[in-house]
């Protein structure tokens, strides 16, 4: 099974400030046929299911607002939340969709400082 | 818009069944690869099972094989997963999912002796 680690476990940042989470997968998930990451990035508030931010490593899902970006290739990424919204308080995951079983990072909770 | 309804969850013993449901709507169902995803309380996001469009390709996470059957009705849009010999580590919030990727509201299964 590939292991998806992220780092920091917690994250605490300013409003207006930058956030940024990284992503190490185990092993590789770029699928050089195509020439994309199977890496994708989730957002969970507190009583809501996961909502998915971020896939092919960078591309922003549909209603996700440009703050959010998304990079790395092979086994390392990123997450970056360019300026802190209040509303960005969450539980951010990221998940390697390569093969199954598709695994999950363990999470990292982004508070407001 | 992408909507994904499940239905199904609720208290069980241990050692008991349950049929979870996914109605979906807003897409070609029969067009996607349909996934379970489940949540424990207070924990990370784990990926269970995946089907393919015609239902007759399956891959399940070690922890539920032989016990959870994932299957579909491409006619009635809607998946299923039945649950047999449940434990009470499987108790979480069930998730149907399109493609591993997006995500319905969840149903809530305890198993609880």
């Amino acid at each position: 099974d590939i292991v998806m680690t992220q780092s920091p476990d917690s994250l605490a940042v300013s409003l207006g400030e930058r956030a940024t989470i990284n992503c190490k997968s185990s092993q590789s998930v770029f699928y050089s046929s195509n020439n994309k990451n199977y890496l994708a990035w989730h957002q969970q508030k507190p009583g809501q299911p996961p909502k998915l931010l971020i896939y092919w490593a960078s591309t922003r899902e549909s209603g996700v607002p440009d703050r959010f970006s998304g990079s790395g290739s092979g086994t390392d990424f990123t997450l970056t939340i360019s300026s802190l919204q209040a509303e960005d308080v969450a539980v951010y995951y990221c998940q390697q969709y390569y093969g199954a079983p598709y695994t999950f990072g363990q999470g990292t909770k982004l508070e407001i400082k | 818009e992408v909507q994904l309804v499940e239905s199904g969850g609720g208290f069980v013993r241990p050692g008991g069944s349950l049929r979870l449901s996914c109605a979906a709507s807003g897409f070609t169902f029969s067009k996607y690869w349909m996934h379970w995803v489940r949540q424990a309380p207070g924990k990370g996001p784990v990926w269970v099972s995946r089907l393919n469009y015609e239902g007759n390709v399956t891959d399940y996470a070690d922890s539920v094989q032989g016990r959870f059957t994932i299957s579909r009705d491409n006619a009635k849009n809607t998946l299923y997963l039945q649950m047999n010999s449940l434990r009470v580590e499987d108790t979480a919030v069930y998730y149907c999912s399109r493609a591993g990727l997006r995500w319905g509201q969840g149903t809530l299964v305890t198993v609880s002796s």
